[in-house]
């Protein structure tokens, strides 16, 4: 099946710092990315959708000047928390949308911790 | 936001034991798909049901879809101590949107 990679897997850092998340499909073109936000002994939540070349679109309640996406390319996203606060730790997953097959695929999740 | 809910939010059966998992949304949807989540890892996708389908089966899961009423079922049969594990439905329209999800313990 397709794959969907993120890196870094994990990352520590100290409050007010930003941190970039990437998302990448490693053998298909994706339209369409998804950022997911996981809290613990929580359900996904979607934060934002974003295709090639466009603006996010961010779910309500989601700040779209904290969490920056980028979308540079069909296959490769950012996700940069800005100034980030331990409140935004959380497991971040994105999702990749085949522009062929319109399946959707998830990468393995970046696990955020903020001091 | 989430689609739906899902119940019950904890299950706890012994190992042999079957686990019916439900699953309730609000949208009209193209697939609905199962996944398992262990504790601090990501995604295992289990299984895709299409609108059209109203029952489909993999090893032991078996899933059920209902779109009249909005729901789907996932039963695990003859469950082992290694499905402990989250289990999420989730609806997929133009983006995918999960349940809150069921904690399956299978104690052995």
């Amino acid at each position: 099946g397709a794959v969907v990679s993120q890196h870094p897997s994990w990352v520590i850092c100290k409050s007010g710092t930003s941190v970039k998340i990437e998302c990448r499909s490693l053998d298909f073109q994706a339209t369409t990315m998804f950022w997911y936000r996981q809290f613990p002994k929580q359900s996904l939540m979607l934060m934002a959708t974003s295709n090639e070349g466009s603006k996010a679109t961010y779910e309500q309640g989601v700040e779209k000047d904290k969490f920056l996406i980028n979308h540079a390319s069909l296959t490769l996203s950012t996700l940069t928390v800005t100034s980030a606060h331990p409140e935004d730790s959380s497991f971040y997953i994105c999702s990749a949308r085949s522009g062929i097959s319109d399946e959707q695929f998830f990468g393995p999740g970046t696990r955020l911790t903020v001091l | 936001s989430q689609q739906g809910e899902e119940d019950p939010q904890a299950l706890s059966i012994q190992e042999g034991e079957n686990a019916t998992m439900n699953c309730s949304y609000k949208t009209s949807i193209n697939n609905l798909q199962w996944y398992r989540q262990n504790s601090g890892r990501g995604l295992v996708h289990l299984i895709l049901i299409r609108s059209n389908e109203r029952e489909k089966h993999s090893g032991r899961l078996r899933v059920t879809l209902d779109t009249s009423k909005k729901s789907s079922s996932l039963l695990i049969t003859a469950s082992r101590a290694a499905d402990t594990a989250s289990y999420f439905c989730a609806t997929d329209a133009s983006d995918m949107r999960f349940g809150a999800g069921t904690r399956l313990t299978v104690k052995p």
